[in-house]
């Protein structure tokens, strides 16, 4: 079982906003980073530092984090955001990498 | 720019061994720390451990203990991540990528493009 906790599924329809959260005890501590991988595709790296995105990424994709949880907000969905995301962090002892299990994002 | 590019596929027969390479450019190999990660087929990320050639010691997660080596050859920028003792479930795509960040906010980019492990009698 994973130390971070993720909703393993999320619709959204298209135009309209949606939160993936990740949720574990050591968020309070190490930071998350956030992956979208699409099929057949090796996962890409779209926020990092809890909320930074690389060049390239839409600023439509944004993260946050409060307290034991961080979260990837879409802000006006489109049907290229279809996709599995997965967060990643340290485990509690904070000396091993954990991914989430993954949330796939529908958009209708 | 860090990047990097793994090995072919590969077949294996249960209870043998694989090593998947990954070759990096763009960046000083010594201070980089490659991680490896796995997905089993319609599975999720799974973290197998990584490692930084200036530091020496890799890790591992517990799960692969015992029956993972990763090392780094400095001489080649090449990591290599062998796993022993192929079962049919250790059948996944093998990711190596870079780990970027500090001690409590770290990132993997970019990763390789994968390397397909198949076990199978």
């Amino acid at each position: 079982s994973s130390e971070l906790t993720q909703d393993p599924a999320v619709s959204v329809a298209l135009g309209q906003t949606v939160r993936i959260t990740c949720q574990g005890d050591s968020l309070r501590t190490y930071s998350a980073s956030w992956y979208q991988q699409k099929p057949g595709q090796a996962p890409v790296l779209v926020i990092y530092g809890k909320h930074n995105r690389p060049s390239g990424i839409p600023d439509r994709i944004s993260g946050s984090s409060s307290g034991n949880t961080a979260s990837l907000t879409i802000t006006g969905a489109q049907a290229e955001d279809e996709a599995d995301y997965y967060c990643n962090s340290r485990d509690s002892s904070g000396y091993h990498a954990v991914f989430g299990g993954g949330t796939k994002l529908t958009v209708l | 720019q860090v990047h990097l590019v793994q090995s072919g596929a590969e077949v294996k027969k249960p209870g043998s061994s694989v090593r998947v390479s990954c070759k990096a450019s763009g960046g000083t190999f010594s201070s980089q720390t490659i991680s490896w990660v796995r997905q089993a087929p319609g599975q999720g990320l799974e973290w197998i451990g990584g490692i930084t050639p200036m530091f020496g010691t890799p890790k591992y997660a517990q799960k692969f203990q015992g029956r993972v080596t990763i090392i780094a050859d400095e001489s080649t920028s090449t990591d290599y991540m062998e796993l022993s003792s192929l079962r049919s479930d250790d059948t996944a795509l093998y990711y190596c990528a870079n780990l970027r960040g500090s001690w409590n906010d770290n990132w993997l980019d970019p990763w390789g493009q994968g390397t397909l492990v198949t076990v199978s009698s």
